[in-house]
């Protein structure tokens, strides 16, 4: 089953406004990981956030963790058209030594940015 | 230049005709993971590997095979590919528990 789901599903804002996608997730972590991918290319990686952080900022990104509610945010602050994208979370589960790394990814958000 | 390639970029086979799909990376990672990706269903994990000769099920992995013998590589066998295995795979490596680098993806088609 899927560790991590996003909501909303798609977004279409016009650009300037803010973009605010969620991640819940069901099982303990050592990290929440969020990616970006244009149209059918590689993902590119945003931003980690560890079990015991509660907020990231990088550039116009912001993420937020909550443990207590297995969820997590990702805030995009004036948007672009540039950031038309499909965004995921990927939460890397704390289920011991042996299968560190191990990413699970939620079935995206896309973004659409409207100029 | 820190990457990961894969080769090839798109591929149309038919069924049952074995095929690889290489993976490399130059950044030293211990960690390398292969992902489908199908519409409506995200990534999914097919196999990873921890390290050199370490490797572990993801959760797709029926049909597929890997080997990890130098830890800058990490090919995907298909030994008898079939239609339904027609998707877009990615590559991917990390240090322990960091960000994945993901390769540029291999579009397959299996008729």
């Amino acid at each position: 089953s899927q560790q991590g789901e996003e909501d909303p599903q798609a977004l279409s804002i016009q650009e300037g406004e803010n973009a605010t996608m969620n991640c819940s997730y069901k099982t303990s972590i050592n990290n929440l990981q969020w990616y970006r991918q244009n149209s059918g290319r590689g993902l590119v990686h945003l931003i980690l956030i560890r079990s015991n952080e509660r907020e990231k900022h990088s550039g116009r990104l912001r993420v937020t963790l909550d443990t207590s509610k297995k969820s997590s945010s990702l805030l995009i602050t004036a948007s672009r058209a540039a950031d038309t994208a499909s965004y995921f979370c990927a939460t890397d589960a704390d289920a011991g030594g042996t299968s560190y790394g191990k990413l699970t990814f939620g079935q995206g958000t896309i973004l659409t940015v409207h100029p | 230049e820190a990457q990961v390639t894969q080769n090839p970029r798109y591929l149309i086979t038919v069924t049952g005709k074995k095929l690889t799909v290489t993976c490399s990376q130059n950044m030293n990672h211990e960690y390398m993971s292969w992902y489908r990706q199908d519409p409506g269903l995200g990534l999914r994990q097919i196999y990873y590997s921890m390290n050199v000769e370490v490797t572990d099920k993801g959760d797709v992995p029926e049909g597929y095979k890997v080997s990890r013998k130098e830890k800058r590589n990490f090919p995907l066998i298909l030994e008898s590919p079939s239609p339904n295995q027609t998707s877009l795979y990615f590559c991917a490596s990390s240090f322990y528990r960091t960000e994945q680098f993901f390769g540029p993806g291999t579009r397959l088609t299996v008729l």
